[in-house]
């Protein structure tokens, strides 16, 4: 298995932009989660999926997030409109057999 | 915020010394894990203590948990310089991950 896939691995947008992330979980892992890591925060649980069905959406920050997961091989996180303070890595991680595994992450730049 | 803490925040040791981050956590668990993180990197795990044990090893690593004082160390005994990175704790309870702030090791050859 090719792990956690992350894309884009750098992503860079003008303030006022929509940023879409993308996620594939492994296969057979049938939790998924969402989190955001800057220096100030550390690392923040955004949301997270089982099943498909989310489950805590507690840790997103504010309407201009939204997070899907149409089917057990994909999830997107969504920023709009993006700004500046979303300047952030976002980290993808699937839960199964084995425990937990994080993605490479999507590095978030807004100017 | 249900976020752990660590402590210290940097620790910059030389090669071959031992390395000691302490973590705190809020809620009960089932287990507590530890990972690291190069700069730039995605996380790593490194090795997992369920509540019902008080200490596990795994190589140069010695983690220990004390579910009374909701509490974790984790050691790395003689370092290398390969070992620079940042280590966090992470608290498992039941369902999600709920990380720590990590501390970042320095470790000059």
């Amino acid at each position: 298995d090719a792990g956690v896939i992350q894309s884009p691995r750098h992503e860079v947008t003008e303030m006022g932009q929509e940023v879409t992330l993308r996620c594939k979980p492994i296969s057979g892992h049938n939790s998924l989660f969402w989190y955001r890591q800057t220096m100030m925060r550390g690392l923040e649980l955004l949301i997270y999926f089982n099943n498909n069905v989310p489950i805590d959406d507690s840790g997103m920050p504010e309407d201009r997030f939204s997070a899907k997961m149409p089917n057990a091989s994909f999830s997107t996180l969504k920023i709009q409109p993006s700004e500046p303070r979303d300047s952030a890595v976002y980290f993808c991680a699937s839960w199964g057999l084995g425990g937990y595994t994080f993605g490479s992450g999507t590095r978030l730049t807004v100017v | 915020s249900q976020q752990g803490e660590e402590d210290p925040q940097a620790l910059s040791i030389q090669e071959g010394e031992n390395a000691t981050m302490n973590c705190s956590y809020k809620t009960s668990i089932n287990n507590l894990q530890w990972y690291r993180q190069n700069s730039g990197r995605g996380l790593v795990h490194l090795i997992l203590i369920r509540s019902n044990e008080r200490e596990k090893h795994s190589g140069r690593l010695r983690v220990t948990l004390d579910t009374s004082k909701k509490s974790s160390s984790l050691l790395i005994t003689a370092s290398r310089a390969a070992d620079t990175a940042s280590y966090f704790c992470a608290s498992d309870n039941t369902d999600k991950l709920i990380f720590g702030t990590g501390t970042r090791l320095q470790v000059f050859p």
